[in-house]
């Protein structure tokens, strides 16, 4: 069965700082897999996605991610983080041939304090 | 164009009761997913409609069903409800014909079972 992984259940940051959170998944097939943001107070939406070609994968908000195939990984890294970007983060992996249904990690609280 | 919309916003039931959310999908789209949240779990996936047919499914009991109607609106009612079944419930919805695409999230309804 496909299950998400995400290591670190909170992170808390400094400004400026640079940030990883990690995502491993498993499934033996091709993946699509994905970002997503919840802010506080907002919708989750999509930071970025993955389902071929270059395995760096540049999202909205200066955020990217890289997939790793022989890892089962996806994490997702931002260089200099800003105050804005407290909010949720979840790792989202759909194995191609599962059709619609997305299984996701139990998400990371970010925290950047000011 | 309006995003998902889903009703209500709380609910407050207790044991033994049912309960039925609402969702209406963004114009144009066919696929309307549901999924429960809760804090440490992530999202799990209950099941998904696309042109009122059910396409997939969760690991979730049967007290849990769905429908689809012709206007791409979608309802979940949950049976017998118990303390567990205390969580957000988010729907998504996508044009349902690329398994890469996005979905676009409500802000979900929040149960409280007492």
């Amino acid at each position: 069965a496909q299950s998400v992984s995400q290591h670190n259940h909170h992170v808390i940051l400094s400004e400026a700082a640079s940030l990883e959170l990690g995502c491993n998944y498993s499934y033996g097939g091709t993946v699509n897999l994905f970002w997503y943001v919840q802010y506080p107070g907002q919708h989750l939406q999509l930071l970025l996605k993955y389902f071929s070609g270059d395995p760096l994968v540049k999202g909205i908000k200066g955020f990217e991610a890289e997939f790793i195939k022989s890892k089962f990984s996806f994490n997702l890294r931002k260089p200099s983080v800003q105050w804005s970007d407290t909010a949720e983060y979840f790792c989202a992996v759909n194995g191609v041939g599962s059709n619609y249904q997305l299984i996701w990690g139990a998400g990371t609280k970010l925290i950047i304090k000011p | 164009k309006a995003g998902v919309t889903q009703t209500p916003r709380y609910l407050i039931k207790t044991r033994g009761q049912q309960v039925t959310l609402s969702c209406s999908p963004i114009s144009g789209h066919r696929s309307v997913s549901w999924y429960q949240q809760t804090p440490g779990q992530g999202l799990q996936f209950l099941f998904e409609y696309f042109s009122e047919t059910q396409r997939n499914k969760g690991n979730f009991p049967g007290r849990f069903s769905g429908r689809q109607f012709s206007n791409s609106r979608s309802e979940m009612n949950v049976s017998t409800l118990e303390l567990g079944d205390s969580a957000l419930y988010l729907c998504a919805s996508s044009h349902g014909t690329d398994i890469n695409e996005k979905l676009f999230f409500g802000s979900g309804t929040q149960l409280s079972v007492l």
